[in-house]
């Protein structure tokens, strides 16, 4: 499964959006992109997935580049309770999830 | 989503001995993995559990000190044997989101984990 690059963190205001970045040059075009958030040492919750088409759901939005190398989580509201590590996977046929760093969103009010 | 439960919830456990987690699943799942993660650190896969059969381990992970059953589609333990206190982490137990063949694109979720303290 390719890797992927997140910066270590980012911080924004409650009620503005939250754009969290990630980068996957080397993804192939049978790989998604996953996105999980863990909060203080709780399991990780799932977010949302894409392979190629934006996708939404009631949590957030994904946008994926064209040439799928980068895509971007948005969260459009953010709450204070939206601060959390956030994890950008690429997973393909494997199955596995292989997890990064992450990135730890600060959401101060 | 399948809903996981987890037990225990948190141990503190004396050097030397062994600790069974449980991951109980309300659903029949195909896959069942075990992350552990270590304290400020990311998760890592420790195996894949695999109904019927010897689990898969990941690189740096062997049978002898994480010794891991599934006798059925919706659960699955973890052993930590002969625990040191470098063993102290969270424990985390993932399902597939259906049954049957693997979907391609299909969820991953988390129980809620194992915190461990080894003394």
């Amino acid at each position: 499964d390719a890797k992927t690059t997140q910066p270590p963190s980012m911080d924004c205001a409650e009620g503005r959006a939250a754009n969290l970045p990630c980068n996957h040059s080397t993804i192939s075009g049978n790989e998604y992109v996953y996105w999980y958030r863990q909060i203080h040492s709780q399991g990780p919750q799932y977010i949302i997935h894409g392979l190629k088409n934006n996708e939404t759901n009631e949590m957030a939005s994904l946008i994926i580049t064209e040439d799928r190398k980068s895509s971007t989580l948005i969260l459009p509201h953010a709450t204070l309770r939206d601060t959390a590590v956030y994890y950008c996977i690429v997973r393909g046929v494997s199955s596995k999830l292989t997890f990064g760093k992450g990135i730890t969103l600060s959401v101060r009010p | 989503s399948a809903v996981i439960s987890q037990k225990p919830s948190r141990d503190i456990c004396q050097r030397g001995t062994s600790l069974t987690i449980q991951c109980q699943v309300d659903s029949q799942v195909t896959m069942m993995f075990w992350y552990r993660q270590q304290p400020g650190q990311s998760l890592t896969l420790i195996a894949t559990a695999n109904q019927g059969s010897e689990a898969t381990y990941e690189s740096g992970f062997v049978i002898d000190k994480f010794p891991i059953s599934r006798p059925n589609l919706t659960f699955s333990t973890l052993t930590v044997s002969n625990m040191s206190p470098e063993d102290s982490s969270i424990y985390l137990c993932s399902v597939s989101q259906i049954r049957g063949p693997q979907v391609f694109g299909e969820k991953l979720f988390f129980g809620s984990g194992t915190q461990l303290s080894v003394l």
